[in-house]
């Protein structure tokens, strides 16, 4: 089982809808969860980062954690056309500093 | 300041060539990573250091991929003899602590032909 899992998608949503995109992990030990905005041909670009549970909320973003259930999500409000991306999570699973990431979920949102 | 910056930008190697790519991070940041990214797929971990010191090569697929970072600065990663399955994205990260959010350069896509 891969350490960290995302549905690759791609997640379709119409303009203004919200976005909700899904990771789940599989080492209790990790500590640090990041998401990843990455554009076609770019490189990884940080949105949010979460340590503690419960909800944490920059601007449209809002990532949530629940570290109970292995679970942490990123929710997009007002999604707009520009948001379209993929979306990639990432876990610190040792104390060290290594991030594992997910393969990414594609979002489109269409106008 | 500079975010991390990555040279060559492209690289195309003949099979068999060694290839040498360039990582300078972010100022003072302590915690530098190499990734490799194959297309459709997430960065996937191939070494760490913190500063000058490489506590992790667990994710280098094989002993032709060596990585350094003499000084706690500037790093290379080196892969000699080039195979097509070496073809990919790599992608240098560097952060400022342990456990902190890592801050990505723009990548080396790699071809080898």
């Amino acid at each position: 089982q891969k350490e960290v899992e995302q549905n690759s998608g791609p997640l379709s949503v119409p303009e203004g809808a919200i976005a909700s995109l899904n990771c789940t992990y599989s080492d209790r030990g990790s500590q640090s969860f990041f998401w990843y905005r990455q554009y076609s041909g770019k490189s990884p670009e940080l949105i949010m980062f979460i340590y503690s549970n419960g909800d944490k909320e920059d601007g449209r973003f809002t990532a949530q954690l629940n570290k109970a259930s292995q679970y942490v999500s990123l929710l997009i409000r007002d999604s707009q056309p520009s948001d379209s991306a993929t979306y990639l999570c990432a876990v610190n699973v040792r104390s060290q500093g290594n991030l594992i990431f997910g393969k990414g979920t594609k979002l489109s949102v269409k106008p | 300041g500079a975010g991390v910056s990555q040279s060559p930008r492209y690289k195309v190697a003949k099979r068999g060539q060694d290839v040498a790519l360039r990582c300078d991070p972010i100022s003072g940041h302590v915690s530098l990573f190499w990734y490799q990214q194959a297309l459709g797929q997430g960065p996937e971990f191939l070494t760490y250091f913190q500063n000058e010191a490489q506590l992790d090569k667990s994710g280098l697929p094989s002993d032709r991929f060596f990585a350094e970072r003499p000084e706690g600065s500037v790093s290379t990663l080196k892969i000699q003899r080039t195979q097509q399955e070496d073809s990919a994205v790599y992608l240098c990260a560097s952060s400022p602590t342990v456990n902190t959010e890592a801050f990505f350069g723009q990548g080396t896509r790699l071809t080898v032909v």
